[in-house]
């Protein structure tokens, strides 16, 4: 059965400090991995789509990494921002003729002044 | 804001309601998708519309009735739905066909639906 687990499932951290957000799959076949964040109230919004060759991509603050041997991601947040705050969601979408997205259930990041 | 639209915001509905959900995308995405989210669960893809072709989740009870007139709308009919079914419900869209696993999605703001 296709699974994605992310963790941790909240996470509170300093405004200014780094953090890292995992995403563990079993999802096959691959064909990407997609990071999205969605504010409290609002639809997500993608952060970064990863194909199987693609082992690390950046957007602005946000860092995501892909090892598809150990089906493992990570986005890593740099410097974080109050409006960082938010759920962080990670999809495996499986090849094989259809869109079949598998979704994580979200790591909720609070971002404290 | 990403170019989808989901009216309305916010519903309330009573078990023996029949009501719609509208989503209506300004990008020139030939592809549909509705959503539904509950809290502490995972997103759940529930139908997708390419270029006028439905695929549907086969766990998605007959009560939730999709329809696309054409590329940029999209409606879910809902009729006598059960308290488990409030959530939010959100609208996607993306370039390509269902086929095409690679595109970007767009999704809108989400109805929240309350079933009384």
């Amino acid at each position: 059965k296709n699974q994605v687990e992310q963790s941790p499932q909240s996470l509170i951290i300093l405004e200014g400090k780094n953090c890292t957000l995992q995403c563990n799959y079993t999802v096959s076949p691959f064909s990407n991995l997609r990071w999205y964040k969605q504010d409290t109230g609002r639809g997500p919004v993608s952060l970064t789509i990863m194909t199987f060759s693609e082992n690390t991509k950046s957007n602005g603050r946000y860092t995501a990494t892909l090892d598809a041997d150990t089906k493992q991601s990570s986005l890593h947040i740099t410097a974080s921002q109050l409006s960082d705050s938010a759920s962080y969601i990670c999809v495996v979408i499986a090849s094989g003729g259809s869109y079949i997205p598998t979704f994580g259930r979200g790591t909720s990041l609070i971002v404290h002044p | 804001e990403t170019g989808v639209t989901q009216t309305p915001r916010h519903l309330v509905m009573g078990m023996t309601n029949k009501k719609s959900l509208k989503c209506e995308q300004h990008l020139g995405h030939n592809a549909m998708y509705w959503y539904k989210q509950s809290a502490k669960k995972p997103l759940e893809l529930m139908f997708v519309y390419s270029l006028e072709e439905r695929v549907e989740n086969n766990s998605v009870p007959s009560r939730f009735s999709p329809e696309c007139p054409n590329s940029s709308h999209l409606f879910l009919h809902l009729h006598t739905l059960q308290p488990e079914d409030s959530a939010l419900y959100l609208c996607a869209s993306s370039q390509g066909s269902r086929t095409s696993s690679s595109y970007e999605q767009y999704f809108g703001p989400g109805t929240r639906l309350t079933v009384t």
